[in-house]
């Protein structure tokens, strides 16, 4: 059975771009959680989608966003880029609200640089 | 100017010693934990988990204790062996069902 898939692994864009990453949750799972993790630091939470709704944002601003499709997969786009942004983004999945199994599978996830 | 950052606590043990990485949470309403192990350039990956109703369980080569007096959770590794470097986070669920994730531990496996 496949995993988490995410793309691209890896992306170099310039400030004040624009991008959008890509995360298939394991087949069966209907939540989808995004996470930011900058260099040597933890998991910063992002984003929580669950049955194509937002379930929960972190504390970010509002550049970052995104959404979840009826196949469950989900998307993350950071638009008006900033160097901090640099980051691995992961993405995880969960078999979903109401299956009582908190346990999440991540992703690879994707590296983005930002110059 | 001086730079801002969470640096990770680590761990070195001897290759074929035990390890004991050790978290505490602040959520006293929490009862689900789970530990991650984290390779460099990987994601996390699910090594073991535990209930509020339980003090121990216990995997292959891993332990799990839970003290829900002083809300601390550990993960004992024994045997310690280089493919065990790594990042490990330990992260906890309460009423919300979502995982909240410490600030992980870097054990470094000493030859």
């Amino acid at each position: 059975e496949a995993g988490v898939t995410q793309s691209p692994t890896h992306l170099i864009k310039t400030r004040g771009q624009q991008v959008t990453l890509r995360c298939s949750p394991i087949s069966g799972h209907t939540s989808v959680y995004w996470y930011q993790q900058a260099l040597g630091l933890g998991l910063q939470f992002l984003l929580w989608y669950d049955e194509g709704e937002e379930r929960n944002r972190g504390n970010f601003p509002p550049r970052f966003s995104g959404r979840q499709f009826p196949n469950y997969s989900s998307e993350l786009n950071v638009n008006a880029l900033e160097l901090e942004d640099s980051a691995l983004y992961l993405c995880a999945s969960s078999l979903g609200l109401g299956q009582q199994d908190e346990k999440l599978f991540f992703g690879s996830g994707t590296q983005l640089s930002v110059l | 100017g001086e730079s801002v950052g969470l640096h990770l606590p680590t761990l070195s043990v001897q290759e074929g010693d035990n390890s004991i990485i050790n978290c505490a949470y602040s959520n006293s309403a929490s009862d689900y934990f789970i530990w991650y192990k984290q390779e460099s350039g990987k994601g996390p990956q699910f090594i073991i988990d535990i209930r509020s109703n339980m003090d121990k369980r216990q995997g292959q080569r891993v332990t799990v204790l839970l003290n829900k007096t002083v809300k601390h959770l550990s993960l004992q590794i024994a045997a310690t062996q280089p493919g065990d470097s790594a990042v490990y986070f330990c992260a906890e669920a309460g009423s919300a069902r979502q995982l909240t994730f410490g600030s992980g531990t870097q054990l470094t496996v000493l030859p």
